[in-house]
């Protein structure tokens, strides 16, 4: 069965800088997805950035992008020059396909100080 | 293009009584998940529809928890009797083809 960990249970950044939120995923598929989701308080979950495992290219978004380690089964996420707004639960998940279940990991607090 | 919608967002109950939550895809979203998202761990899909079909209930406690996509569009997600480790948001999603899933706003259920 597919396991997403995320081991960090909270981090804190100051606004501007730049923050690293780790995940480990375990897998005997070659084909996947990775996805990180935000979750304000208000608890709407929101796609932050997706990666497919064919695709050797880091995905990016704007502030945000990915370092994509296969052999590793990492997958972190950067957010740079971080904002009020960034402050939420980030969750690292996992699918074998565009429309196959999501597997979550714990979530991680990020906290972001003025 | 309006999101996915749920009612309600909050339910407080005794256990042994049942509730039921409604969900609302977005329009043209053939696949619709539930996910029980229990505070402090990440949701766990409870059941997954393409259309009107059940596509993986796996994780879904049958003796009590139930669930019906009769038209292929909106859904209703059904615990009787309700436990007191049934207290967790449930979350809908839905997603098109190739598409990833967009999440309701959740329902709270608290049980007493």
């Amino acid at each position: 069965a597919q396991t997403v960990t995320q081991s960090q249970p909270e981090m804190s950044v100051q606004e501007a800088e730049t923050v690293t939120l780790s995940c480990t995923y375990d897998t005997s598929e070659s084909d996947y997805y990775l996805f990180w989701y935000k979750q304000p308080p208000s608890r709407q979950m929101i796609l932050v950035i997706r990666q497919e495992a064919y695709k050797q290219q880091n995905a990016t978004e704007n502030r945000f992008s990915v370092n994509f380690q296969k052999a590793a089964k990492s997958f972190s996420l950067k957010i740079s020059d971080s904002q009020l707004g960034d402050a939420a639960m980030y969750f690292c998940a996992y699918s074998t396909g565009a429309n196959s279940k999501l597997t979550f990991g714990k979530g991680i607090t990020l906290s972001v100080r003025p | 293009e309006a999101g996915v919608a749920q009612s309600p967002r909050y339910k407080i109950i005794e256990k042994r009584q049942s509730v039921a939550f409604w969900c609302n895809p977005i329009s043209g979203h053939a696949t619709l998940y539930w996910y029980q998202q229990i505070l402090g761990q990440g949701p766990k899909l409870l059941i997954q529809f393409q259309n009107n079909g059940v596509v993986d209930d796996s994780q879904l406690p049958k003796d009590r928890f139930s669930a019906e996509r009769l038209k292929g569009v909106d859904s209703t997600l059904k615990i009787q009797p309700a436990k007191l480790e049934d207290s967790a948001v449930y979350l809908c999603a839905s997603s098109r083809p190739f598409y990833e899933q967009y999440f309701g706003p959740g329902t709270r259920l608290t049980v007493t």
